[in-house]
């Protein structure tokens, strides 16, 4: 099953612009994670924020959390034709005794030239 | 490079067949995590290894089995393939069972015909 849902689904802009996606989830969370994903390929993982933190900052990217609302959203300021991948949200479960992660189903962040 | 391959990059099997997909781990990382990804899903647990032996399991049919071996590497065996099977297979290690930092390899790309 899917613990956070990514939104938009997909998203059309041009270079130089902010993109803003965001991820809502189910649980209570120890921390949340952003990841992006080029082409189907693997993962990079871009961004930790802790539960206890409201807003992130590395390099281009700002991650903020509203843990009232249990909800997250990464910024992409000046976006860039490089930028264009997939970006997914993913939490923690800790149930069992070990840690898995918990993805949303993504955003499809496409940056035109 | 997050220092995690995997092995083969692409793959096409026929339905009821069996596949064996291969992760080498980072050097001293004791904890590897299977990953299935659908086309436009985001990532699902699979299980996760841990010391070599299975340490928590997601919402997968026991087809689905693994092994670690103590130099890193890993296996995941998918038997009696099906047409669903077709999917993006992802292994993360960690460097114990109970950290937040998962380091994806390239992935797996399975076609099941």
């Amino acid at each position: 099953s899917q613990q956070g849902e990514e939104d938009p689904q997909a998203l059309s802009i041009q270079e130089g612009e902010n993109a803003t996606m965001n991820c809502s989830y189910k649980t209570s969370i120890n921390n949340l994670q952003w990841y992006r994903q080029n082409s189907g390929r693997g993962l990079v993982h871009l961004i930790l924020i802790r539960s206890n933190e409201r807003e992130k900052h590395s390099g281009r990217l700002r991650v903020t959390l509203d843990t009232s609302k249990k909800s997250s959203s990464l910024l992409i300021t000046a976006s860039r034709a490089a930028d264009t991948a997939s970006y997914f949200c993913a939490t923690y479960d800790i149930s069992g005794g070990y840690n898995k992660l918990i993805f949303g189903a993504g955003t499809r962040l496409a940056v035109h030239p | 490079e997050t220092g995690v391959t995997q092995s083969p990059t692409h793959l096409i099997k026929t339905r009821g067949q069996q596949v064996t997909l291969r992760c080498s781990s980072q050097s001293g990382h004791n904890t590897v995590s299977w990953y299935q990804q659908a086309l436009g899903q985001g990532p699902q647990f699979i299980f996760q290894y841990y010391r070599e032996e299975e340490n928590g399991r997601g919402n997968f049919p026991p087809r689905f089995s693994g092994l670690q071996f103590p130099n890193y590497s890993s296996e995941l065996n998918v038997n009696a393939l099906e047409l669903d099977d077709s999917a993006l297979y992802l292994c993360a290690s960690t460097l114990e069972a109970a950290s937040y930092e998962q380091y994806f390899g390239p992935g797996t790309r399975l076609t099941v015909t």
